[in-house]
Parts: C-alpha cells; sequence; structure tokens
C-alpha cells in the first residue's frame, strides 16, 4: 500500500463543477504540498499546508492532521485547470518527500 | 531571479555511459531534491539535500550520486546508465525550516534516453 494515496485517479469535469480532490497518508508528516503538472511537463506549487486550510483564488486546499487527510477543492472550474495534481509530503522522520500517483482532471467547456 | 534551472533539457546516452544532470537555484534555498518521474507513476525521491554538505538518499538512490558543495549547485550523476534509467528527472528546491520545508520550486525537468 503507497503511503500517499490520492483519489479518484482521473477525473472528468464539466466547465463550472466544483471539484474535489482527496489525498490521505499513512505516515508522520511536517508538511503537505499540493502540485500541478500541465501536459507541457512543467510543476507548479500550489500549495504548502501544515495545518487548516488556504485559499488561493479558485483553489481551496484544507488538511485534517488527525485523520491524516488532505482535500484540494476548484470552485468553477475551467478547461485550463486540466492538469495532473499531486500531493507530497513531508515526512517528519526523515525529511524526505513521498508522493502521491497524481489525479488527472479535464475540464470540458 | 532565474529559478531553478536545470541541463540539458534532453540527452541520449548509451548503456554504460556515465554523465551529470546539472541544477542550480539563485534563491539561497537550503533544501535542494532530485526526482524522477516515469509513465505512468508520480514522482519518486532520488536524493535530497538540507544544506551544503549534507545529503541524503530517497526512495530510489541506486545507480545515482549526488554532492553538494555549495548552496547554489546541486548535480546528479549517473555512474553508468542503463536502459531503466530512461526517464525524466526534475531538481527542486525550497527553505528548509530545520523541520520542515517551505514552497517548492521545480525546475523544468531533463528528458534521459538510455539506449
Amino acid at each position: 500500500k503507497n503511503e500517499v494515496e490520492q483519489s479518484p485517479q482521473n477525473l472528468t469535469a464539466q466547465e463550472g463543477e466544483f471539484i474535489t480532490i482527496n489525498c490521505s497518508y499513512s505516515v508522520g508528516i511536517s508538511a503537505l504540498h499540493w502540485l500541478q503538472q500541465h501536459p507541457g511537463g512543467g510543476i507548479v506549487s500550489l500549495f504548502m499546508l501544515s495545518s487548516g486550510k488556504k485559499k488561493h483564488g479558485r483553489l481551496i486546499a484544507t488538511i485534517n492532521i488527525q485523520e491524516k487527510h488532505s482535500s484540494l477543492h476548484i470552485t468553477a472550474s475551467h478547461p485550463r485547470d486540466s492538469a495532473v495534481y499531486i500531493c507530497a509530503v513531508l515526512s517528519h522522520v526523515s525529511n524526505d518527500m513521498r508522493f502521491g500517483a497524481g489525479t488527472r482532471l479535464t475540464v470540458k467547456p | 531571479n532565474a529559478g531553478v534551472t536545470q541541463t540539458p533539457k534532453f540527452q541520449v546516452l548509451k548503456t554504460g555511459q556515465s554523465m551529470t544532470l546539472q541544477c542550480a537555484q539563485d534563491m539561497n534555498h537550503e533544501y535542494m531534491s532530485w526526482y524522477r518521474q516515469d509513465p505512468g507513476m508520480g514522482l519518486r525521491l532520488i536524493h535530497y539535500s538540507v544544506g551544503a554538505g549534507i545529503t541524503d538518499q530517497g526512495e530510489v538512490p541506486n545507480g545515482y550520486n549526488v554532492s553538494r558543495s555549495t548552496t547554489e549547485d546541486f548535480p546528479l550523476r549517473l555512474l553508468s546508465a542503463a536502459p531503466s534509467q530512461t526517464s525524466v528527472y526534475f531538481c527542486a528546491s525550497s527553505r528548509w525550516t530545520g523541520r520542515d520545508t517551505d514552497t517548492q520550486y521545480f525546475g523544468p525537468g531533463t528528458r534521459l534516453t538510455v539506449l
């Protein structure tokens, strides 16, 4: 079983829909990161969380440390949101990053 | 600021050849790391460093060496290339608080093919 599990693996939505991507992890962490990778391959950091909730534009990320779970929400989704979204955690024991397999989001106009 | 730079962008090697992938950042970040990304798989950590002179192994370190003689540079050396090392390699950097990292900045990637 992977230490970082994401769901769903693939997600197709219509423009304007509310999107939720989930991440569960089984190791003790110092921080959790949400990353975005567009089809061109570049990787961009969206959020770094150690507790609570963060919001940036139409993106919201939450984390529940006790339940070892995080969610990434996209409100009013747009075709330009189509990308792979990756959850990554920093182990507080070994200081190394562990990654989920990613969620491929396609938003149709 | 140039951010995180990686060279080369593309490389083709023959089995057994050695080479160094370069990574540099100009943000004075302490934490630097190398990842590989294979089709259908997530990113996997190869090696990482929390500061000059300090390196550690990640999930898939075999066949790779790193060193961190300066804060800015974190080269990845392939000792004897194998077809299994065909992949896209990403370097990343971030601030390091001593306990956790800040926002991760990724380089554009190096696409390596080993024949």
